[in-house]
């Protein structure tokens, strides 16, 4: 059973770059066939995608946020990160890591999810 | 850049059957865009319920189905339960990106 577990500061001030992990247990990341995701979700709104990426490197990101964002994968850690420049109040969030299998076309397994702040 | 559509909120009476639809604003949602289907209760991630358009996930009630309807995927509760009463979302794939729907807040009562 895959599990997902998201890490990183709560808080973050604005125009500071936020920053988290997600530790991928019970799989490896690249044994392929899974896009390795983030999405946020904003207290009381829906979901949003913010990116993936496949174990090679390969990232593809939402056009909204693609300036801002980095997705980047370590696999000798079976971890992936997010980096997103330039925070402001607008980016506080639930934040979760989640699989996207590419066999199945869905997002499978999900971490809990971490709350974070953008405030000064 | 593409919106994808869902009833912002829905009501069904307990047995009652409720169809949720996944549109897009410009064009028809089709099997090539694998729409999927999750189900999401407060303070929790959400799980999916149906995937690549009418597949069930492991452990989701057969009361829950999937298809599509017209120029939308949809989301069918057959015979309501209390506990269906959730937030649901659709995603489409788009090629090398997917999108979130909106989301459907469905009551229960």
């Amino acid at each position: 059973q895959v599990q997902l577990q998201e890490s990183g500061p709560g808080l973050v001030k604005p125009s500071q770059t936020l920053s988290l992990t997600c530790t991928v247990s019970g799989g490896s990341i690249s044994s392929g066939g899974y896009y390795w995701s983030w999405i946020r979700q904003h207290p009381g709104k829906g979901l949003e995608w913010i990116g993936y990426i496949y174990y090679s490197g390969s990232t593809y990101y939402n056009p909204s946020l693609k300036s801002r964002v980095t997705i980047s994968v370590d696999t000798s850690k079976n971890q992936f990160s997010l980096k997103l420049s330039s925070v402001t109040a607008a980016d506080t969030a639930v934040y979760y890591c989640a699989s996207y299998s590419n066999y199945r076309g869905d997002f499978d397994y999900w971490g809990q999810g971490t709350l974070v702040t953008v405030s000064s | 850049q593409t919106v994808v559509t869902q009833e912002p909120s829905f009501s069904v009476s307990p047995g009652g059957t409720v169809t949720l639809t996944c549109g897009l604003s410009s064009g028809s949602v089709s099997t090539s865009y694998y729409p999927s289907w999750y189900q999401q209760t407060p303070g929790q991630a959400p799980r999916t319920l149906i995937y690549s358009t009418n597949t069930r996930s492991s452990g989701v009630p057969d009361r829950f189905s999937g298809s599509i309807l017209g120029n939308k995927a949809a989301l069918t509760i057959t015979g309501a339960q209390a506990d269906d009463e959730s937030d649901y979302y659709c995603v489409l794939y788009m090629g090398s990106a997917v999108v979130f729907g909106g989301g459907t807040k469905l009551t229960v009562l």
